[in-house]
């Protein structure tokens, strides 16, 4: 069946570093791809998506492509700040059609220092 | 509405005895999921409806599980005979047909 894999956490940096968060996933047909953020003691809430292949997401100074040759779907920014210490959760659903539950990758946490 | 609501947002009970959870989509969507988040098994999907149809169910993990929608808008999840492996966090979520899931702020359960 359709799965996400994605780096096991936790991931610490220093404020202001690169972010890099893996994500690979396997899927048949033509997925969606999602990364979904859970602040401390917060819901999950959409960070980014891609519906089509070579799709770029971007929001808040994150990225991510979606990558059909690689099967890929890695979380990106170019200086992280404390206030983005959080969960991070890749995604995908099968497609457009509705009721299409999203399955999920097991979460990375990052963990930002000042 | 502002937001996917759901309620309680603790419940705290005993091995044995039921419990009800509580979710409000946002206004309009008329699809809507519920998910468990555990540390053991992460996130997973328990059931869809659209409007006040459950056309997938299959992630209730046992027929203590089931739930309901009304109206085409609040869904109940109730779980009976309450077991400790039922701890976890249950989200739900909602979605216009098709389209991004909203997730609510989830309610904790805690079966002692």
């Amino acid at each position: 069946g359709d799965s996400v894999t994605q780096m096991e956490g936790p991931v610490t940096l220093s404020e202001e570093a690169f972010l890099t968060i893996n994500c690979t996933y396997t899927a048949t047909g033509y997925p969606s791809l999602f990364w979904y953020v859970q602040y401390p003691g917060e819901g999950l809430q959409l960070l980014l998506k891609a519906t089509k292949a070579d799709d770029k997401g971007s929001n808040k100074g994150f990225e991510a492509t979606y990558r059909k040759e690689t099967t890929s779907f890695h979380l990106e920014k170019g200086s992280v700040q404390v206030s983005d210490s959080a969960v991070y959760f890749c995604a995908l659903s099968g497609g457009n059609q509705a009721g299409t539950a999203l399955i999920f990758g097991k979460g990375t946490t990052l963990s930002v220092s000042s | 509405g502002a937001g996917v609501s759901q309620s309680p947002s603790n419940k705290v009970t005993e091995k044995g005895k039921d419990v009800e959870l509580r979710c409000d989509p946002i206004s309009g969507h008329t699809a809507l999921y519920w998910y468990r988040q555990s540390l053991g098994q992460g996130l997973e999907f328990l059931i869809y409806f659209q409007g006040n149809s459950a056309p997938d169910k299959s992630g209730l993990p046992s027929d203590r599980f089931s739930a309901e929608r009304t109206g085409g808008s609040v869904s109940t999840l109730t779980i009976q005979r309450t077991q400790q492996e039922d701890s976890a966090v249950y989200l739900c979520a909602s979605s216009r047909r098709g389209d991004t899931q909203y997730f609510g702020p989830g309610t904790r359960l805690t079966v002692l």
